[in-house]
């Protein structure tokens, strides 16, 4: 069964500093979908970024990037220049291309942005 | 700019009763999903569906639930004997597509069972 795992309950970062999430999954598909949502406050979940588990690439989104790493199942977020509007629950995402409609979720990482 | 609107944000039933939770999915989206979120738990998926049917749903989407589109816009989940354990946050989402376009999520309502 595919897991996807963050192991960082909660992260803090300075307004204006680069911050990482984490986020690691098990699977044994080759080709499927990885996601970066952020739910804020207002509990509406928005997607962030998407990786193509086919593309080699790490995909960008103005601050936002992702260090992709098939091998090691591993697909962390980069937010740079970190602004107070950050500030939200980060869900790290997966579906596989095939045979399900069903994504799944890893438990959140709760950032807290300081000014 | 086009999103998935639920109603209503929040929900108080008592124990037993049935509660009926309503989406609106974006209008030229052609796949539905419902996801809950028990508070401080990550989200779940609980069913797909497209074409009229579902087309897959989890372990946690038991005979106590069901969903319907019943009018070619609303899209519902249904609970017909609340249990306490089923207080979450209801997500419906919607997709153009099955899986190269994103999951756009409505606002979430939450449902309370006392």
């Amino acid at each position: 069964a595919q897991t996807v795992t963050q192991s960082q309950p909660e992260m803090s970062v300075q307004e204006a500093e680069t911050v990482t999430l984490s986020c690691t999954y098990d699977t044994s598909e080759s080709d499927y979908y990885l996601f970066w949502y952020k739910q804020p406050p207002s509990r509406q979940m928005i997607l962030v970024i998407r990786q193509e588990a086919y593309k080699q690439q790490n995909a960008t989104e103005n601050r936002f990037s992702v260090n992709f790493q098939k091998a090691a199942k591993s697909f962390s977020l980069k937010i740079s220049d970190s602004q107070l509007g950050d500030a939200a629950m980060y869900f790290c995402a997966y579906i596989k291309t095939s045979g399900t409609y069903k994504y799944i979720f890893g438990t959140g990482t709760r950032l807290k942005v300081l000014a | 700019e086009p999103e998935v609107t639920q109603t209503p944000s929040h929900q108080v039933t008592q124990m037993g009763q049935e509660v009926i939770l309503r989406c609106v999915p974006i209008s030229n989206h052609l796949y539905f999903y419902w996801y809950r979120q028990i508070l401080g738990q990550k989200v779940e998926f609980l069913v797909s569906f497209y074409n009229n049917e579902i087309s897959e749903k989890s372990e946690i989407f038991d005979d106590q639930f069901s969903v319907e589109r019943p009018d070619g816009s609303n899209f519902t989940l249904k609970i017909r004997s609340t249990k306490l354990e089923d207080s979450a946050m209801y997500f419906c989402a919607s997709s153009e597509g099955l899986v190269n376009t994103e999951a756009f999520f409505g606002q979430g309502t939450r449902l309370t069972v006392v």
